[in-house]
C-alpha cells in the first residue's frame, strides 16, 4: 500500500515550457486535490476532483489544468510555465468524510 | 470565508516540556478538523482527525481538543522530544457539500535536547 505518490519529485522548467505532474493513490479514494505551498502563503488549493471524470477549481486555478480520467490518478498540467509557478506542489486524497492523505510533494522551479 | 489562524507561528522549548499549540477558525459550521505534521522538505502527515461531534482525540502523547462553538482547537504534546520538531498545521473542513479544507499557516516547533 503506497498511499499517495507523486511524479516527479523535482523539476526545473524554463519560462513557457509545459509539463504534467502525476498523482496516484491506491486507497480507492473518491476525492483528490492539488495544492501549492509557498513561504508565508501556506497551502492553497489549485484544483480538486470529487470523482472520476470530474474536476473543479480551487482558490488559485489560473495557469493550471487538471484531468481525472481514472479514479486513482489526478494530473496537474502547466501549459506555459511562469516564474510565479515556482513552488512545492502537493497532491492529496480522501474519502468524503475522512482524513486527507498527502503525497511527498514535487518541487518545481521555473527560471 | 473561513479563516484559520495558528498561534504562535513559532515555538522553541526544551526537551521534556508539555506544550500546547492553538488553532482558531472564524466559521463554526465545520464538519471536522485535522491536525497535520510537516517535516522540512516533506509532505504532510495526518496526526489526528476530530469530527464536529467530538470534543477530543488522543494518539500516544498527542491530544487534540475541539470547541466548535468558540472556533478553537488545541493540540497538546506531552513530554516533548527533539523528534517532535516540525511544523504543525491545522485544517478545517466546512459542513457543506463538496467544500474543501482550509489550512492555517502552521506553528513551527523546535524541541531542543
Amino acid at each position: 500500500n503506497a498511499g499517495v505518490t507523486q511524479t516527479p519529485k523535482f523539476r526545473v522548467l524554463k519560462t513557457g515550457q509545459s509539463m504534467t505532474l502525476l498523482c496516484a493513490q491506491d486507497m480507492n479514494h473518491e476525492y483528490m486535490y492539488w495544492y501549492r505551498q509557498d513561504p508565508g502563503m501556506g497551502l492553497r488549493l489549485i484544483h480538486y476532483s470529487v470523482g472520476e471524470g470530474t474536476t473543479a477549481k480551487g482558490e488559485v486555478p489560473d495557469g493550471y489544468n487538471v484531468s481525472r480520467l481514472k479514479k486513482q490518478n489526478f494530473l496537474l498540467g502547466l501549459e506555459s510555465a511562469a516564474p510565479s509557478q515556482t513552488s512545492v506542489y502537493f497532491c492529496a486524497s480522501t474519502f468524503r468524510t475522512g482524513e486527507q492523505y498527502f503525497g511527498p510533494g514535487t518541487r518545481l522551479t521555473v527560471t | 470565508k473561513q479563516e484559520v489562524t495558528q498561534i504562535p507561528a513559532a515555538l522553541s522549548v526544551p526537551e521534556g516540556e508539555n506544550l500546547v499549540l492553538n488553532c482558531s477558525f472564524t466559521d463554526s459550521a465545520i464538519y471536522n478538523l485535522q491536525w497535520f505534521r510537516q517535516d522540512p522538505g516533506k509532505g504532510l502527515t495526518s496526526l489526528l482527525l476530530i469530527q464536529s461531534s467530538q470534543r477530543e482525540q488522543t494518539s500516544g502523547r498527542l491530544n487534540a481538543s475541539l470547541d466548535k462553538s468558540s472556533g478553537r482547537s488545541t493540540l497538546y504534546i506531552a513530554a516533548s522530544q527533539p523528534g517532535d520538531s516540525a511544523t504543525y498545521l491545522c485544517a478545517v473542513k466546512p459542513d457543506s457539500g463538496y467544500s474543501t479544507l482550509t489550512f492555517g499557516k502552521g506553528t513551527m516547533l523546535l524541541v531542543s535536547p
